[in-house]
């Protein structure tokens, strides 16, 4: 069953560096999204990507933040200045269509800021 | 705020039994609604979406949904210990092309 992918699966990084979460959506998928889990917290939407712009973003998503498809395969988080409160699980996911169709989601990176 | 409430549990069902899960949400709008199971240290992997007032069943699942009530909840039936997870709501944000995640209900299977 196709899946999606997601590197690396734990990221530890020093505070203030940059970090780059990569996703391979599922290929047939036209919609992709981010989102973050806190360590023993809720799953919360980061941003939704469809035809290479940002469709919608949450307030967490701020200029610290992008994501871009650099290729017909790959999906990447950009985390530009790293701050010790960014460190949760982020997963990436993907849709056929919009919200009113399944969101599949990869493994999750494990991001660790010191 | 749109909000999704659901009850953090522990629920702690033995073998064999039905679980019983349940989710309110807050946006009227909201047309799709879907239940993720997170095992712990893991990712959100979905088990059933409804979109329709009623009941859907897929094999021992029955995602049930009221939306005057905005209420949907998830039938777990003959459980087995491996359903012993944290079981998450997601509604969608109204068309707005994000999903919305309750804190999720934490479901304990016992022998």
């Amino acid at each position: 069953e196709p899946e999606v992918t997601q590197t690396p699966s734990h990221q530890v990084t020093q505070m203030g560096q940059e970090v780059i979460l990569r996703c391979v959506p599922i290929s047939n998928h036209l919609y992709f999204y981010w989102y973050r889990q806190i360590l023993g917290q809720k799953v919360e939407f980061l941003v939704s990507f469809y035809n290479n712009e940002i469709s919608e973003k949450s307030e967490i998503f701020d200029d610290q933040f992008s994501v871009e498809r650099p290729d017909g395969s790959n999906f990447t988080l950009k985390i530009r200045s790293t701050k010790l409160e960014d460190s949760a699980m982020y997963f990436c996911a993907s849709s056929e269509q919009r919200g009113d169709q399944p969101q599949h989601f990869g493994d999750g990176t494990r991001l660790s800021i010191l | 705020q749109k909000e999704v409430e659901q009850n953090s549990g522990p629920l702690s069902v033995p073998e064999g039994a039905i679980a019983s899960l349940n989710c309110t949400y807050s946006d009227r709008v909201s047309q799709s609604f879907f239940w993720y199971r997170q095992y712990s240290g893991k990712s959100p992997e979905l088990i059933m979406s409804i979109y329709s007032n009623g009941d859907k069943e897929d094999g021992r699942f029955t995602a049930q949904l009221n939306k005057a009530s905005q209420y949907v909840s998830l039938l777990i039936r003959d459980s087995q210990p491996s359903d012993s997870a944290t079981y998450l709501c997601a509604v969608d944000s109204g068309g707005y092309n994000k999903l919305i995640f309750g804190a999720g209900t934490r479901l304990a299977v016992h022998p």
